[in-house]
């Protein structure tokens, strides 16, 4: 079946530091690669999404390309900010299921 | 646009009583999906439904039942709640899956302790 591994948790980083979170996945099918974002108290959102080999997703600063070939989605930022401390998802959806595939998540702590 | 809103946010029960969880979108999504998230086990599916009146298990459906009478609303019962069913829930709900416009869209959660 399908899976998402993500590095463990948590990371933390001082404020304007370079960020990596990675993600790599098996699916049967050809997926859609997303990442989400939990901030504390709240519900997943979605931060950034690709849909094909070589796709690059990139929304408030973060950027993660589809990567075929090495089966990978990893997350990166180039300065961090304090208000980006949370907690960050990598999924897939295969279109041969209803269900998405969640990675465990990695908490992401940012100092001043 | 309210997006998925959950009721209760917060809810405290004893052993043995029983409650529902309600969640309403407001997008016309077809899929919904119920989850509960407990420290370092990410997030585990319990139920999902893929349109008004159609139901499904996930991964850990022992101990809830749900409904989906209308396609706005799907609802989780506890039965006859357990201490171990202390977690956050989490609604969510997706137009479809394995198409680039259908994240999933998520409620602020549901805070049940169970003593």
């Amino acid at each position: 079946g399908d899976s998402v591994t993500q590095m463990e948790g948590p990371v933390t980083l001082s404020e304007e530091a370079f960020l990596t979170i990675n993600c790599t996945y098996t699916a049967t099918g050809y997926p859609s690669l997303f990442w989400y974002v939990q901030y504390p108290g709240e519900g997943l959102q979605l931060l950034l999404k690709a849909t094909k080999a070589d796709d690059k997703g990139s929304n408030k600063g973060f950027e993660a390309t589809y990567r075929k070939e090495t089966t990978s989605f990893h997350l990166e930022k180039g300065s961090v900010q304090v208000s980006d401390s949370a907690v960050y998802f990598c999924a897939l959806s295969d279109g041969g299921s209803y269900i998405p595939t969640f990675g465990r998540g990695t908490s992401l702590i940012v100092h001043p | 646009n309210a997006g998925v809103t959950q009721t209760p946010k917060f809810r405290v029960l004893k052993t043995g009583q029983s409650m529902t969880l309600l969640c309403a979108q407001d997008m016309n999504h077809e899929y919904m999906y119920w989850y509960r998230q407990d420290p370092g086990m990410g997030l585990r599916l319990i139920h999902y439904s893929v349109g008004e009146g159609t139901t499904a298990k996930g991964e850990v459906p022992d101990g809830y039942n749900v409904s989906r009478l209308k396609k706005q609303n799907f609802l989780l019962g506890l039965e006859s709640a357990a201490p171990s069913q202390t977690s956050v829930y989490f609604c969510a709900s997706s137009y479809r899956t394995g198409a680039v416009n259908s994240p999933l869209h998520f409620g602020n959660g549901t805070r049940l302790t169970v003593t």
